[in-house]
């Protein structure tokens, strides 16, 4: 079948390389917001996460920088590794139903990060 | 990993039969979910739940149903399969809803001929 990967915006880089994916979130109420990782064949995999009153979060080799202002999250990879290349989506949370009593987590298209040894 | 188990994991059905889709988790979390994933399009949901006999609908829940009868199992139906429906599809579980981290299962591959 098709990949989930075609189709998407590819960021290609070099093993060491730094990475940076960005993502423009929609809903300017959402308060808190995931990065995903998906592997070929795999589920989603959670790799960082933040809320809305924080500006940035760091997790192992991965940094998450939110600007709220423009609505807008990026996910930093230090030394990038051939094992990042994936797909990685962000995702926000936000009530899809104006009036729904819960919100859930609605994803972005996602990113391809090909890292070349 | 999270302990979420997805049956099966691929299928091939024909147009017009029905398909029931399980999802399994052994966290005792009390919100479950049904994705689909498809090129161009991410992941959507479907249906979700948030406790037995507790569901309301998704962005794309049209030509499908769900059930939970127990913590542990979500299951969803395509009551009369269609090529539309040819999809990957994801459970997600999480402890709280909303800011809460969804942790995943493998996923099932279904194919409408």
């Amino acid at each position: 079948g098709e990949s989930v990967g075609l189709h998407l915006p590819t960021l290609s880089v070099q093993e060491g390389d730094n990475s940076i994916i960005n993502c423009a979130y929609s809903n300017s109420a959402s308060d808190y917001f995931i990065w995903y990782k998906q592997e070929s064949g795999k589920g989603p995999q959670f790799i960082i996460d933040i809320r809305s009153n924080m500006d940035k979060r760091q997790g192992q080799r991965v940094t998450v920088l939110l600007n709220k202002t423009v609505k807008h999250l990026s996910l930093q990879i230090a030394a990038t590794q051939p094992g990042d290349s994936a797909v990685y989506f962000c995702a926000e949370n936000k009530k899809w139903k104006p009036n729904s009593g819960y919100s859930t987590l609605t994803f972005g298209k996602g990113t391809m990060l090909l890292v070349s040894p | 990993d999270a302990g979420i188990t997805q049956s099966p994991r691929h299928k091939v059905t024909e147009t017009g039969t029905p398909v029931t889709l399980r999802c399994h988790q052994t966290e005792n979390h009390r919100y479950m979910y049904w994705y689909r994933q498809d090129p161009g399009h991410g992941l959507r949901l479907i249906h979700y739940s948030y406790g037995v006999k507790d569901t309301d609908k998704g962005e794309v829940s049209d030509g499908y149903s769900v059930s939970r009868s127990k913590t542990e199992d979500f299951l969803l139906t395509l009551e009369s399969a269609t090529s539309s429906q040819t999809s990957v599809y994801f459970c997600a579980i999480s402890e709280l809803e909303g800011e809460d981290e969804q942790y995943f299962g493998p996923g099932t591959r279904l194919t409408v001929t």
